[in-house]
């Protein structure tokens, strides 16, 4: 089954910087692997999803990528802007099927200072 | 891409009252949904498994009798928290994956339940 940790819980940053996520996971038979951003009360926005086969994915000023053999992936946000502040939360499904419900990370609060 | 809806987005409610959430694909048709609960500041837990024509499945410690979940038609799931207390207030969620290969889930905006 399963398992998603993401550290770190938060991070401030000022607006500019690049800045890399973390995301580890228990399971490295792992199906898929995929990025979200919440904003505050709201719900969920895909950014990336990386298929078991890939090593990473891109997505504007994103970059995914995936390690099976160490159970990680990160997310890497280049050049940080102040709309980038939000809750980022990685998820992978439970089983090794795509139709499954997903397993999510805690996630890490990011705050990008102008 | 595929949209799923939910509604209402938001619902205060009075303690002991039932709320009823509907879940709904737009687009295409979902024989499976999943709803979810977020606590403040705590991420998204899976509550149950929604089955188009059968019975749900429910995660261990949510209680079914609570929290009712049908699934009538390919299109449609809802979820009604029956006499709610402050305890479920919360922010629920519920994605359906698409079919025909795609690996792709589809998550509805939330609605967010306040019980007063």
């Amino acid at each position: 089954k399963q398992e998603v940790t993401q550290i770190p819980a938060a991070l401030s940053v000022p607006e500019g910087e690049n800045l890399v996520l973390n995301c580890s996971f228990t399971d490295s038979a792992i199906y898929n692997l995929q990025w979200f951003r919440q904003d505050p009360g709201k719900g969920l926005t895909s950014l990336l999803l990386i298929q078991s086969s890939q090593r990473e994915q891109t997505s504007g000023r994103l970059n995914a990528s995936l390690d099976k053999s160490s159970g990680r992936s990160t997310l890497y946000i280049a050049a940080s802007q102040p709309g980038d502040s939000a809750t980022y939360l990685c998820a992978a499904p439970l089983i090794l099927s795509g139709n499954t419900p997903l397993v999510f990370g805690k996630g890490t609060r990011l705050s990008v200072i102008a | 891409g595929a949209v799923v809806s939910q509604h209402p987005s938001r619902v205060i409610c009075k303690s002991g009252t039932s709320v009823k959430i509907e879940c709904r694909s737009l687009d295409f048709q979902a024989t499976t949904m999943f709803w979810y609960r977020q606590f403040p500041k705590q991420s998204l837990m899976l509550m149950a498994t929604s089955n188009e024509g059968s019975k749900a499945t429910y995660e261990q410690g949510v209680e079914k009798d609570k929290f009712l979940i049908n699934h009538a038609s390919l299109t449609l799931s809802t979820l009604t928290v029956t006499s709610a207390h402050p305890e479920d207030s919360s922010f629920y969620i519920c994605s359906a994956p698409t079919s025909g290969g795609s690996d792709t889930q589809y998550f509805g905006p939330g609605t967010r339940l306040t019980v007063l």
